[in-house]
């Protein structure tokens, strides 16, 4: 079983769209989560944090739900720009203190 | 900008030939890493390091090995490259004071 599972989309929205991504995860004890953004032949780049509380940065809202293993990403108000892969990725317990990363969701925002 | 730089970006070989890439950082960060990544399988880890001459094994590191003799460069090396190493990969730091990874622009490796 994988440690991190996403739906790899696309999802393909119009500008001005809401659009939520969810990510699960397979370690009830993981800890840390995060969404990084991928364009196309570029590294992945972080793009925040997911706590126990949610958190909120401008119009992307990233949110954990311990009790079913996953964490979402929404994105309101959606641009251009926002085109992109998704990936979650959750902390690896263990001794490497690495990331599980998922496979990624495409979104096409589309004028 | 976490200062890190991939070298060579791009490569073409052949397979049963040695093949080396390099990453080097500038901010002196302990923990150092390469993944690959491949359509349908997302980020793996190859290898990581925490420390000069401390290195430890990743979910894919069969084929590979790797070394770093100096805090500012982490080498992966290919002892004789199969067509199923062609990939995309990253190398990554992450800094003592938190738990996120920051990756370099990788390398599109290509054996044929």
């Amino acid at each position: 079983r994988k440690e991190v599972e996403q739906d790899p989309g696309p999802f393909n929205v119009p500008e001005g769209a809401t659009v939520a991504f969810n990510c699960t995860y397979s370690n009830s004890a993981s800890q840390s989560f995060f969404w990084y953004r991928q364009d196309c032949r570029k590294e992945p780049k972080l793009l925040m944090s997911v706590y126990s509380s949610g958190n909120e940065d401008g119009r992307f809202t990233a949110q954990l739900n311990r009790a079913s293993q996953y964490i979402s990403l929404l994105i309101r108000d959606s641009k251009l720009s926002d085109s992109a892969t998704y990936l979650c990725a959750v902390l690896d317990q263990t001794g490497a203190n690495n990331l599980f990363f998922g496979t990624g969701t495409r979104l096409t925002v589309i004028p | 900008d976490a200062g890190i730089t991939q070298s060579p970006r791009h490569k073409v070989t052949e397979t049963g030939t040695p093949v080396t890439l390099r990453c080097h950082q500038t901010e002196n960060h302990r923990y150092m890493y390469w993944y690959r990544q491949d359509p349908g399988h997302g980020l793996r880890l190859i290898h990581y390091s925490y420390g000069v001459k401390d290195t430890d094994k990743g979910e894919v590191s069969d084929g590979y090995s790797v070394s770093r003799s100096k805090t500012e460069d982490f080498l992966l090396t290919l002892e004789s490259a199969t067509s199923s190493q062609t990939s995309v990969y990253f190398c990554a730091i992450r800094r003592a004071t938190n738990e996120k990874l920051f990756f370099g622009s990788g390398t599109q490796l290509s054996v044929l």
